[in-house]
């Protein structure tokens, strides 16, 4: 079946440093990537939404300068978090709509910022 | 706004024990509603859905109903095995492939 792969799966930084995680539609192509991140004891949150060749559509509270989404084709979106704090420090996943209102998530990633 | 609110955990269970997790949800209309699964190291997968009042999902020997009355869609299974150690997701959409999720509840299955 469909897999989309996440990487990297865990990454520290130190503050101030800006990291990048990828999101890979492996055998499919994915119009639509969407980003979460889940804080601890939280939900889920929808970061933003990520369309193939143009902007991010950021949910209400995201910093789209600090969280840089880029969905340069039709199988790879990247977040970056630029100039990362502690606060950063959460767990990060994406998923990817084949189209067909059938949606798959990567592994997710652990950032711990330092 | 919309939101869901699930079961905290951790639960742990004995093999071949019953399971019920809760979770209600906030919304207007009639949204969707799913569980999703994440086994460890692996990315989430849909367990299960439902889309409108009354309908049943089910898979895997996991079972939810959707209960517009109660606005719940507790997940159930009659008798849990060791592989069914992982975290479990409620979630809920209007269609557009955006998803609300609850906190998710880890579940550990003991033999």
């Amino acid at each position: 079946g469909a897999v989309v792969s996440q990487h990297p799966s865990r990454v520290i930084c130190k503050s101030g440093t800006s990291v990048k995680i990828e999101c890979r539609s492996l055998d499919f192509q994915a119009t639509t990537m969407f980003w979460y991140r889940q804080f601890p004891k939280q939900s889920l949150m929808l970061m933003a939404t990520s369309n193939e060749g143009s902007k991010a559509t950021y949910e209400q509270g995201v910093e789209k300068d600090k969280f840089l989404i880029n969905h340069a084709s039709l199988t790879l979106s990247t977040l970056t978090v630029t100039s990362a704090h502690p606060e950063d420090s959460s767990f990060y996943i994406c998923s990817a709509s084949t189209g067909g209102n059938t949606i798959y998530f990567g592994e997710g990633s652990w950032l711990t910022v330092v | 706004g919309d939101s869901v609110t699930q079961m905290e955990g951790p639960v742990t269970l004995s093999e071949e024990a019953f399971l019920t997790i809760n979770c209600t949800y906030t919304a207007t209309g009639y949204p969707s509603l799913f569980w999703y699964v994440q086994y460890p190291g692996e990315g989430l997968q849909l367990l299960l859905k439902a889309t409108k009042a009354d309908d049943k999902g089910s898979n895997k020997g996991f079972e939810a109903t959707y209960r517009k009355e109660t606005t719940s869609f507790h997940l159930e299974k009659g008798s849990v095995q060791v592989s069914d150690s992982a975290v479990y997701f409620c979630a809920l959409s209007r269609g557009n492939e955006k998803l609300t999720f609850g906190t998710g509840t880890r579940l550990t299955i003991i033999p």
